[in-house]
């Protein structure tokens, strides 16, 4: 069972430029969540897609957006990129069991924007 | 914002049970009780979960008050590797996304 993968492993933009970042969910799971993860802080959801559409949304601006593909892969994109948007950023994917859902998250992407 | 109340650290001693406590009082009836852990480097990994009964797994037993405000992770045997950020979260039924606090940082002396 291959486990959940993101790239690239690390980043460096600048401010005002836009990135993409990319998951690969584990085989059978068809939900993939986003997290941003500070410094010393826990991972806070950016938002959620379930079989290609957006599935939930966390406090986040608009210019954070997504996708997910029928393979049920995802992307993040995040445009006009500002200092703060320096972040570990997280996927994991899951897929029902029952009645819980445990993630499955990837190593992520540590962006750096200067 | 998070609804789970956590210790900011404890440290254990190598070989030595942990017991890692966790305050949600404001739980429903309904929401599944998670723990996750962080290891450096590395993103959050599933420990364990439960609902109103006791739980162990290879990893780690999940003790919850009888009220389920509360719940404590014991690490049977602490180990190196369990140097960690360990998440406490409660989480409804369904594909809902997970809601982590700061969670507590446990350091493992040998």
């Amino acid at each position: 069972e291959t486990g959940v993968t993101q790239s690239p492993t690390h980043l460096i933009k600048t401010r005002g430029q836009q990135v993409t970042l990319r998951c690969s969910s584990q085989s059978g799971h068809n939900t993939v969540s986003w997290y941003q993860q500070a410094l010393g802080q826990g991972p806070q959801f950016i938002f959620q897609y379930y079989r290609e559409e957006e599935n939930g949304r966390g406090n986040f601006p608009p210019r954070f957006s997504g996708l997910q593909f029928p393979n049920y892969s995802s992307e993040l994109n995040v445009n006009a990129l500002e200092l703060d948007d320096s972040a570990l950023y997280l996927c994991a994917s899951s897929g029902r069991r029952g009645g819980y859902n445990e993630q499955f998250f990837g190593p992520g992407t540590r962006l750096t924007v200067l | 914002d998070a609804k789970t109340t956590q210790p900011n650290s404890m440290e254990s001693n190598e070989e030595e049970p942990v017991h890692l406590p966790c305050n949600h009082s404001t739980i429903s009836g309904t929401d599944y009780i998670h723990w996750y852990r962080q290891l450096p480097s590395q993103g959050p990994e599933y420990v364990i979960h439960g609902l109103t009964s006791n739980v162990n797994n290879r990893m780690a037993s999940l003790a919850i008050a009888e009220d389920r405000k509360s719940s404590t992770l014991i690490l049977h045997r602490a180990t190196l590797r369990d140097a960690a950020v360990y998440y406490c979260i409660h989480v409804p039924t369904g594909n809902t996304p997970l809601v982590f606090g700061k969670g507590t940082r446990l350091s493992v002396i040998a």
